[in-house]
């Protein structure tokens, strides 16, 4: 299984929701990504986990808050968006923080209205 | 800081071959690889070079040379599935025990008939 799912597809949510995006892999992946890549963009890194503790946040604004509950599942928490952060949202992972390979999800298409 | 040059866009005939250029300012050097995303799909890996030379897998090769900070994704006998953005990517040192991937701008390739 080279299988990275993610859930929803697609996502519309207003300002003022909660909403929250989720990841799994089992190919027994000890790193897992999130990034968000606007139309015509490369993915931008958001957050970076390595055996389930957080090791990279790249300045992302609060209202992303990412979790590992386990080394399977990465959730994206989402509050109080702005229509700017509309964007595909990707997950992705690999076997470790040092290997180049990544296997990317196909994203959830988040629109902010 | 990290910055990746690769041309936006490149057009090419089915059956024909095409050269993607990257050229990479880092820091430090941990490799080069290339990753195809078709539109509305995820990125797909497509190849890492670590050392100079030529890897070839397939109809995709992928050369880098170090000393010109530079390497290229070839594509052989041209598809018309082959249209896709091909983004190069290189390592970034985000801390002392943690890096990320950062990503070239992507060169967009439309295969003609």
């Amino acid at each position: 299984d080279t299988e990275v799912t993610q859930t929803p597809k697609h996502l519309v949510m207003g300002m003022t929701n909660k909403k929250s995006l989720k990841c799994e892999q089992h190919m027994g992946h000890r790193a897992m990504y999130w990034y968000k890549q606007k139309a015509k963009k490369p993915p931008e890194l958001m957050f970076v986990y390595s055996y389930e503790k957080l090791s990279i946040n790249e300045s992302v604004p609060s209202r992303f808050s990412p979790e590992c509950p386990n080394s399977s599942l990465l959730n994206l928490h989402l509050h109080a968006l702005q229509p700017e952060d509309s964007a595909l949202y990707l997950c992705a992972s690999s076997q470790s923080l040092e290997i180049y390979e990544q296997y990317f999800g196909p994203g959830t298409r988040l629109t902010v209205t | 800081g990290q910055s990746l040059e690769q041309p936006s866009e490149v057009t090419a005939v089915e059956g024909a071959i095409v050269q993607i250029n990257c050229t990479y300012q880092t820091s430090g050097f941990y490799g080069l690889s290339w990753y195809q995303q078709h539109d509305g799909g995820a990125p797909t890996f497509l190849s890492y070079n670590a050392l100079d030379g030529l890897e070839e897998t397939g109809r995709f090769s992928s050369f880098l040379s170090r000393s010109d900070s530079y390497g290229y994704l070839l594509l052989q006998e041209l598809q018309m599935k082959d249209s896709a953005s091909y983004f190069c990517a290189v390592r970034d040192q985000f801390s002392s025990s943690a890096s990320k991937i950062i990503f070239g701008s992507g060169t967009r390739l439309s295969i003609r008939p």
